[in-house]
């Protein structure tokens, strides 16, 4: 299975809270996960990526956890800023890049 | 100018109409790609060269013909679409055409197929 499951499909979230999207694969052969912004009128944008053989990567207040066993990789968005509010695609690849149907966050302030 | 920039952001066209799709990136990058953004679906792709040279078309319908005439540039020929063709579509650079190479993406032109 090529597929990337996301979800939610959209999230609102307050101010200074967290943010979770997660996704889910079947095929075990991915050994890249990476993480995508797309702000309204813009192309998406490199956020942060994982490899399989660590379960945890953080940069600034944005975290990848990995669970290889259950097959499935989470975004976290910590304090959650109103400048957050964008399509967040995660994806999987082994040599092509397959990506998640997206998550539409809004950060209210 | 730095980055990938595409032209025109917004284009609208019949279904007898052929019209062209404009890629440029300025970042030094080998491969470049055309991707398809529809709502609420995954990012498709289309198309990937690398090194001028095409080496993958995802089941492209013949009515989308890329055209590659160097590294830095990249083309989209759209000639009779269907209305189900409308999108968003991103063109894209990377280093390399290798999995683990980010992917830089322009802002897209928003095709409307009356």
């Amino acid at each position: 299975q090529q597929q990337v499951k996301q979800s939610p499909q959209s999230l609102i979230v307050q101010k200074g809270g967290i943010s979770i999207i997660n996704c889910a694969y079947e095929n075990t052969a991915f050994d890249y996960f990476p993480w995508y912004q797309q702000f309204p009128g813009k192309g998406p944008a490199l956020l942060i990526a994982i490899r399989p053989d660590v379960s945890e990567k953080k940069e600034g207040r944005f975290t990848i956890s990995f669970n290889k066993s259950a097959k499935q990789f989470s975004l976290h968005i910590m304090d959650s800023q109103p400048g957050d509010s964008a399509t967040y695609f995660c994806a999987a690849t082994t040599g092509k890049l397959i990506f998640g149907q997206g998550t539409t966050l809004q950060v209210k302030p | 100018e730095t980055g990938v920039t595409q032209t025109p952001r917004h284009l609208v066209m019949g279904m007898t109409n052929k019209k062209s799709l404009k890629c440029e990136q300025h970042l030094g990058h080998n491969a470049m790609y055309w991707y398809k953004q529809s709502a609420k679906k995954p990012l498709e792709l289309m198309f990937v060269y690398n090194f001028k040279e095409q080496t993958e078309n995802n089941s492209v319908p013949s009515r989308f013909s890329p055209e590659c005439p160097n590294s830095s540039h990249l083309f989209l020929h759209l000639h009779t679409l269907q209305p189900e063709d409308s999108a968003l579509y991103l063109c894209a650079s990377s280093q390399a055409a290798s999995y683990n190479s980010p992917l830089h993406f322009g802002n897209g032109t928003r095709l409307t197929v009356t």
